[in-house]
Formats: C-alpha cells, sequence, structure tokens
C-alpha cells in the first residue's frame, strides 16, 4: 500500500492565487521529504527538500519565496505555490524514505496543477 | 548537464518475451541506482535498486545489471506482461548525499499482447 499520500491530486486555479499541496507520510516519521516537479516528457525534477523543524534546502533556480515549503510535524510537509502563473502548471510529486537515511524514495501519487 | 540519460523514449515488445531498458550515467560519484516505473498521473513506483558494489541483483521477473566501467545500467523485465506498460526511469545518488536522486528522461514500455 501507499506510504506517501499527496493531496491534492489534482487543482485548477487562476493566475495570482496560491496553492497549497500537502504530503504525508503513513505510519512512519520522515524528518525529510523531498518534492520533485515533471513537466511533461521530461524528467523529475527535485525542487527542494523539506526539514522537518528547519528551513528548506532549495535547487538551484527554484525560487524559495514563490514555492513555500513547511515541514511543520514528522509526517506532513505542504508545498505553496504563490502567486501562480500559467507556466507553474506541472506535475508535483513529493517523497519520503521509509528507511532514514538509505533506501529508496517511496513517492506520493502526484499533484497536477493547471493555472489558467 | 543530463547526468542520468535515458536515449530510448519508448519501447515496444511482445507479451512474454524480454523487456530491456537502457539507462547511462556520467558522474562516477554516483553509486546507488534504481528503477522506478510510472503510470499516468500518478507518482513514480520503486522497482528494483543496486548499489556500485554489485553488478546484479535481480527480484522477481526484473533484473537490473550494472557496468561500473561503462557507466551504464540495465533493467531487463522477463517475461513481458502487459501490465508492465509504463514509463520507466532510471535514477542515481550518491549515498553520502542522502536522497538526491538524479533522474533520466524515462523510456515508454509498451508490452504487446
Amino acid at each position: 500500500g501507499a506510504v506517501v499520500s499527496q493531496h491534492p491530486s489534482r487543482v485548477i486555479c487562476k493566475s495570482g492565487t496560491s496553492v497549497k499541496i500537502e504530503c504525508r507520510s503513513l505510519d512512519f516519521q520522515a524528518t525529510t521529504m523531498f518534492w520533485y516537479r515533471q513537466f511533461p516528457k521530461q524528467s523529475l525534477m527535485l525542487m527542494a527538500t523539506s526539514n522537518e523543524g528547519s528551513k528548506a534546502t532549495y535547487e538551484q533556480g527554484v525560487e524559495k519565496d514563490k514555492f513555500l515549503i513547511n515541514h511543520a510535524s514528522l509526517t506532513l510537509s505542504t508545498l505553496t505555490v504563490t502567486s501562480a502563473h500559467p507556466e507553474d502548471s506541472s506535475f508535483y510529486i513529493c517523497s519520503a524514505r521509509t528507511g532514514g537515511h538509505v533506501g529508496p524514495l517511496h513517492f506520493g501519487n502526484g499533484t497536477r496543477l493547471t493555472v489558467t | 548537464d543530463q547526468q542520468v540519460k535515458q536515449n530510448s523514449p519508448s519501447l515496444s515488445v511482445q507479451e512474454g518475451r524480454i523487456s530491456i531498458l537502457n539507462c547511462d550515467y556520467t558522474n562516477s560519484m554516483f553509486d546507488y541506482f534504481l528503477w522506478y516505473k510510472k503510470y499516468p498521473a500518478e507518482g513514480p513506483t520503486f522497482l528494483i535498486s543496486i548499489s556500485s558494489i554489485k553488478d546484479k541483483n535481480e527480484d522477481g521477473r526484473f533484473t537490473v545489471f550494472l557496468n561500473k566501467s561503462a557507466k551504464h545500467l540495465s533493467l531487463h523485465i522477463v517475461p513481458s506482461q502487459p501490465g508492465d506498460s509504463a514509463v520507466y526511469f532510471c535514477a542515481a545518488s550518491r549515498e553520502t548525499s542522502g536522497s538526491r536522486l538524479t533522474f533520466g528522461e524515462g523510456t515508454q514500455l509498451t508490452v504487446n499482447p
């Protein structure tokens, strides 16, 4: 069964509005969660690493003020896309490891964001 | 700089035959490799992994081969089933960097009945 739950699975919003995406680890604690983005027919690109109790670490080229990450508890990380624009339309996926620092990442089912 | 490359965007095989998906990498610091399967509108699902200390890892119908000198890995699926039709991503990481995975572009596998 799924070990990482992501919500919502699909969202449509208007330009200029903000959208919050939730990522929850099920039955395990995740001090670190990872947010990826996938554009059509492209690879998954790591956006940021979400750290419980501290600031997220953003990859080069990712605007931290646009993609706000909050890791408020050991089982929940949120990604807020602020002042969304059509170019932010993408598939956003979170992930976490169940086995601490080793082992494979487990991914949520992703959120399809469409900005009109 | 694409450090992990899957040069075949698509592959089509007949049910029951072997599917071979290939992946090349350029960063010699990578020491942990994974294959994920992804259906449309879903997140990737972990399939199989291999550490650089091995050259082969097998799990049921799935076998991953690693050739470090060639910086190449492959995923073999045998026998292939129609339900295997999906996009397959290879990914690589440095164990010491924790969970930073670098993904390839993916290969769409279609298994025909």
